[in-house]
């Protein structure tokens, strides 16, 4: 499973623009790109997933470059709702069978108003 | 996610006692597991299942066991509970849509558990 790297803490405001950046060096071909993002006292909660390129939801963004050893999530105009740790996962659906979930330390976002 | 329940969603216990977690779900899902989290970490995987037949042991499954009563529900035991295993435990269930590649993983509220 390819290991990845995340800033351990961020801070921003309400209304400003969020970009949390994932390093993962060795990720393999078939592996996906997972963000989850997990309140106090809560289970995670699915973000967004991509393989390549761009892509974008209701609720993020997330930017991949061609070389995919790393990934951006981008939230756009936080809330103070939106302070909550962030977990950027990689992982192979199909080789192994399932997307075995490897969850590091993750990015501790605050907001302030 | 509320499809996803949790039960009990705090419970204290003594060391020695065996207790039961327990999760249903009605998201129609055949995947189901079980994680640990600890104050600051991430999530650590005890046991998973793909189907009511398949149980499988994740990275940390010493000193637990788990039952996989039906499709929609997943239970997890500690036989002899200690301190050591107090942290917060959520239960998963996710789907692998044929020909797809995509999974995502839906969590429970969680169980809160202090062993004393």
């Amino acid at each position: 499973l390819a290991k990845t790297t995340q800033p351990i803490s961020m801070d921003s405001y309400e209304g400003q623009e969020v970009n949390i950046t994932c390093s993962h060096n060795n990720i393999a071909t078939n592996d996906y790109i997972t963000w989850y993002q997990q309140f106090p006292s809560q289970g995670p909660r699915f973000i967004i997933q991509g393989y390549k390129t761009k892509v974008t939801n209701e609720v993020a963004s997330l930017f991949i470059p061609a070389d995919r050893k790393s990934s951006t999530l981008s939230l756009p105009r936080v809330s103070l709702s939106d302070t909550a740790v962030y977990y950027c996962l990689v992982g192979d659906s199909m080789n192994t069978g399932f997307q075995k979930l490897v969850f590091g330390t993750g990015t501790r976002l605050l907001v302030s108003p | 996610d509320a499809d996803v329940t949790q039960t009990p969603r705090n419970r204290i216990t003594k060391t020695g006692k065996r207790i039961m977690l327990e999760c249903s779900q009605t998201k129609g899902h055949d995947r189901m597991y079980w994680y640990r989290q600890d104050p600051g970490l991430g999530l650590r995987l005890i046991y998973y299942s793909f189907d009511v037949k398949d149980i499988n042991k994740g990275e940390i499954s010493d000193g637990y066991s788990v039952s996989r009563q039906a499709q929609a529900k997943f239970s997890l035991s500690l036989e002899s509970a200690i301190p050591n295993q107090t942290a917060l435990y959520f239960c998963a269930t996710s789907d692998l849509r044929p020909g797809s590649l995509q999974e995502t993983q839906y969590f429970g509220p969680g169980t809160r558990l202090l062993v004393l």
